[in-house]
């Protein structure tokens, strides 16, 4: 079973761009969710999707927005780059259950540098 | 909110046994979970607890104690290839499904 795929897996970008991030899950899966990580604050989660359906979001900005197509793919996007956006972006992915482990199980990331 | 405290380094010494502590605070806890990152790569699953207990996994084995808000990582006869950053991962529900909410991590040093 292939894993969690996430393209690109490195980015450079200027301040005041924007970026699209993408995640493919693992097959079966319907829950993706979405962190940043940074040295300073560790993995924050972004947010969750579910069934094409946010159910769920951290204390980011507006600037960061998601979504989930029929076939559970993600993409999450992020405008108005800012110096502080500049982290190693995370995707995991989970069957998405109510119930059970539901143990997410994460990609590479995409590393962004915003300069 | 949740509150989770792990060390922020340890070292050890290869063939050892290493104890890494992960206090908690939180509602409606779900589950805790520990994950293995090494350096520029992606976090991997290691262990689950929901009930009170050690969970032993051939040479890691996780304790949880909901009372306490406590749960501990217990690395075995330890070897180079250990030395990575340990996440405490604590799930609860919050606005609408089960999140986990993860420690700053732990990062274990093994040397010779």
């Amino acid at each position: 079973k292939a894993g969690v795929t996430q393209t690109p897996r490195y980015l450079i970008k200027t301040r005041g761009q924007q970026v699209t991030l993408s995640c493919s899950p693992i097959s079966g899966h319907r829950s993706v969710s979405w962190y940043q990580q940074t040295p300073g604050q560790g993995l924050q989660f972004l947010f969750e999707y579910f069934s094409e359906t946010q159910r769920n979001k951290g204390n980011f900005p507006g600037r960061f927005s998601g979504r989930q197509f029929s076939n559970s793919r993600s993409e999450m996007n992020v405008s108005t780059l800012e110096l502080g956006d500049s982290a190693l972006y995370l995707c995991a992915s989970s069957p998405g259950l109510a119930g059970g482990k539901n143990i997410q199980y994460f990609g590479a990331g995409t590393r962004l540098s915003v300069l | 909110g949740q509150n989770i405290d792990q060390p922020t380094e340890m070292t050890a010494t290869e063939g050892a046994i290493v104890q890494i502590n992960c206090t908690y605070q939180t509602s409606g806890f779900n589950g805790l979970f520990w994950y293995q990152q090494h350096a520029g790569e992606a976090p991997t699953f290691l262990s689950y607890n929901v009930l009170d207990g050690l969970e032993e996994k051939g040479r890691f084995s996780s304790f949880l104690s909901r009372s306490k808000g406590y749960s501990y990582l217990l690395l075995k006869e330890l070897q180079m290839k250990d030395s990575a950053s340990y996440l405490c991962a604590v799930r609860a529900w919050s606005g609408g499904s089960y999140i986990p909410t993860f420690g700053r991590g732990t990062s274990l040093i093994v040397h010779p």
